[in-house]
């Protein structure tokens, strides 16, 4: 069946670093791949999604691009702040249905 | 209501007993889902609801889980007789429609510890 492999964690940065939280996926055919966020006492929250080969998903300074030839969806920002601390999830959807599946978060922690 | 509203948000129940987890969705979200995030781990399907059509149970771990969902609103995930690997967070979604381009909003989840 589908599934979603995330770096372990947790990840700990300094202020204005360089962020990565890699994600690759087993899928059958060909998902559309997201990135939730779940900030401190909070729901998740979609951060961006891509639907199809080559797309870039882009929301508040982070990118993902969606790579078929390597099953890959990392999760990048150039300068991370003290309010990206959260858990992030990478996830992907069937093609034939509305079902997400995650992976299993990476905890961030970014220090001033 | 504004989000997805998830009550209890924390249950402390002892091992055997039948437990209630209750989810108000978003008005208007004819989708709810449940999910179960137990630690270290990522996120499991367990039911999802769409309209008025038969529910996908197909990720609830046993027969002693189940779910319904009264009016197209609210819904109650039960849990019978828990055991110690239930304790997990229980997290429930809402959303406009089937299609995933509608996305999801998630309520806080409900934490249980089964002792």
């Amino acid at each position: 069946g589908d599934s979603v492999t995330q770096m372990e964690g947790p990840v700990t940065l300094s202020e204005e670093a360089f962020l990565t939280i890699n994600c690759t996926y087993t899928a059958t055919g060909y998902p559309s791949l997201f990135w939730y966020v779940q900030y401190p006492g909070e729901g998740l929250q979609l951060l961006l999604k891509a639907t199809k080969a080559d797309d870039k998903g882009s929301n508040k300074g982070f990118e993902a691009t969606y790579r078929k030839e390597t099953t890959s969806f990392h999760l990048e920002k150039g300068s991370v702040q003290v309010s990206d601390s959260a858990v992030y999830f990478c996830a992907l959807a069937e093609t034939s249905g509305s079902r997400l599946t995650f992976g299993e978060g990476t905890q961030l922690t970014v220090n001033p | 209501g504004a989000g997805v509203s998830q009550s209890p948000s924390n249950k402390v129940t002892e091992k055997g007993k039948d437990v209630e987890l209750r989810c108000d969705p978003i008005s208007g979200h004819t989708a709810l889902y449940w999910y179960r995030q137990s630690l270290g781990q990522g996120l499991e399907f367990l039911i999802y609801f769409q309209g008025n059509s038969a529910p996908d149970k197909s990720g609830l771990p046993s027969d002693r889980f189940s779910a319904e969902r009264t009016g197209g609103s609210v819904s109650t995930l039960t849990i019978q007789r828990t055991q110690q690997e239930d304790s997990a967070v229980y997290l429930c979604a809402s959303s406009l429609g089937a299609s995933l381009n509608y996305g999801y909003t998630f309520g806080s989840g409900t934490r249980l510890t089964v002792v």
